[in-house]
């Protein structure tokens, strides 16, 4: 079972390059998830989609942008990526948006801007 | 807002019996989770608790006071492959899911 894919494993990337984390689930999840995982500071959302076709920002939010076309895919961008932004990013879906379930997280991609 | 606390460390002897405490301050409460994270790995699943007192699961036990904003993990018959670091997170009123920064625990021989 596939479960939560993300791409690229791992990306260096030039500060004022964009970029794109893709982030596919087979479960039919309702809610995903963007979190970034920095040392000491634990995991912290940037943006969530409820269902296909809505977005929220999360805590961290600024420098980074999703979409929800359908229910399996949800993008992450960054327009112009800068240093601050080096992280491990992590996807997570879950059945639904009310935060009472469990998250299933993909296996994270972490990202280098130099 | 949360603002969540645990130990950012904890070391324990393989066979033994390690605590994990978490505290929380949370505009309102909609249920607290423990998840287990093993270096270079997604973090996964392991407790939900939204009602006072503990709930096991084989060798890991998770409780809950909500009155004292506070919960603890409990690992027992400690093995190598639990050393990992151990995340509290809190849903509030506002369904918002906020992360503690971990807990790493590491299992010596």
């Amino acid at each position: 079972t596939a479960g939560i894919t993300q791409a690229p494993t791992s990306q260096i990337l030039a500060a004022g390059r964009s970029m794109t984390l893709r982030c596919t689930q087979d479960m039919r999840h309702n809610a995903m998830y963007w979190y970034r995982q920095d040392l000491g500071l634990g995991l912290r959302l940037i943006h969530y989609s409820n269902t296909a076709g809505t977005t929220g920002k999360g805590e961290v939010p600024d420098g980074y942008s999703v979409s929800r076309a359908n229910t399996d895919d949800f993008p992450l961008t960054l327009a112009s990526a800068v240093p601050s932004q080096t992280s491990v990013y992590f996807c997570a879906s879950s059945v639904s948006g009310d935060n009472t379930g469990e998250l299933f997280f993909g296996e994270g991609s972490r990202l280098t801007v130099l | 807002g949360q603002n969540i606390d645990q130990p950012t460390e904890m070391t324990a002897t393989e066979g033994a019996i390690v605590q994990i405490n978490c505290t929380y301050q949370t505009s309102g409460f909609n249920g607290l989770f423990w998840y287990q994270q093993h270096a270079g790995e997604a973090p996964t699943f392991l407790s939900y608790n939204v009602l006072d007192g503990l709930e096991e699961k084989g060798r890991f036990s998770s409780f809950l006071s909500r009155s004292k904003g506070y919960s603890y993990l409990l690992l027992k018959e400690l093995q190598m492959k639990d050393s990992a670091s151990y995340l509290c997170a809190v849903s509030s009123n506002d369904y918002k899911l906020s992360f503690g920064a971990g807990t790493t625990v590491t299992v010596r021989a």
